[in-house]
């Protein structure tokens, strides 16, 4: 019954690979969000989907780009991937008019 | 823009005391504010929020918090800690501009000591 689900949970790789987290929600939301926490457990924003269409775009570099196929699902792509990517990635969902997040368990890349 | 701020990066008590997590915000007009908890290796599990009504607002696992307009704080507590409420704990606010955008505190860590 897991509500927002990630897939890798962990990520290991060399720089300057390209790589893809992937991301689901059964929860029927409408909105779907990419966090990334650094080592210092700071969580940031990076982007928002509501209903395919990008509502949020922090400055991330360009070598991230998120892609959502429909409502559930909200994939991220790293181009390129760098030391400075090392985190953990967090999905999370919501609904238009409701304002709790929910959130995924995290994908912990690690870019050797 | 808006903000809130976590004054303390970690808190300990003893098991069975009084926890309290502190968070201030700034906000120019009227602020969403939720509280979220992390346990290790897991994702944020969402705790209570405060929109509007109520300044005590009761969330999970027995906490509480309580909104104070005159001091801006949305200070975190609970009666009674357990151990197992170990974990890191975040504030957050919602962005007046962009309704779907948190922002979020640094975190504290909070430990509880059997």
């Amino acid at each position: 019954d897991t509500a927002v689900s990630q897939t890798p949970k962990y990520l290991v790789t060399q720089m300057g690979n390209d790589k893809s987290i992937k991301c689901e929600q059964n929860l029927g939301h409408d909105t779907m969000y990419w966090y990334k926490q650094d080592s210092k457990k700071f969580l940031k924003i990076m982007f928002s989907y509501n209903n395919k269409e990008l509502i949020i775009n922090e400055t991330v570099p360009n070598r991230f780009s998120p892609k959502s196929p429909d409502k559930a699902h909200l994939n991220l792509h790293i181009n390129s991937l760098e030391l400075g990517d090392s985190a953990v990635y967090f999905c999370a969902s919501s609904q238009r008019g409701q304002e709790t997040q929910y959130f995924g368990p995290g994908t912990r890349l690690l870019v050797l | 823009a808006q903000s809130v701020a976590q004054p303390e990066d970690q808190v300990n008590v003893a098991e069975g005391n009084p926890l309290t997590v502190k968070c201030t915000y700034s906000v120019s007009g009227n602020p969403y504010l939720f509280w979220y908890v992390q346990y290790p290796n897991r994702g944020l599990q969402f705790l209570l929020k405060y929109i509007t009504g109520d300044n005590l607002v009761k969330g999970s696992y027995g906490f509480e918090a309580e909104f104070n307009k005159s001091q801006t704080s949305f200070h975190l507590k609970k009666p009674s800690a357990l151990v197992s409420d170990s974990a890191l704990y975040f504030c957050a606010v919602r962005d007046v501009t962009n309704d779907y955008k948190l922002s979020f505190g640094a975190g504290t860590t909070v430990t509880v000591r059997a």
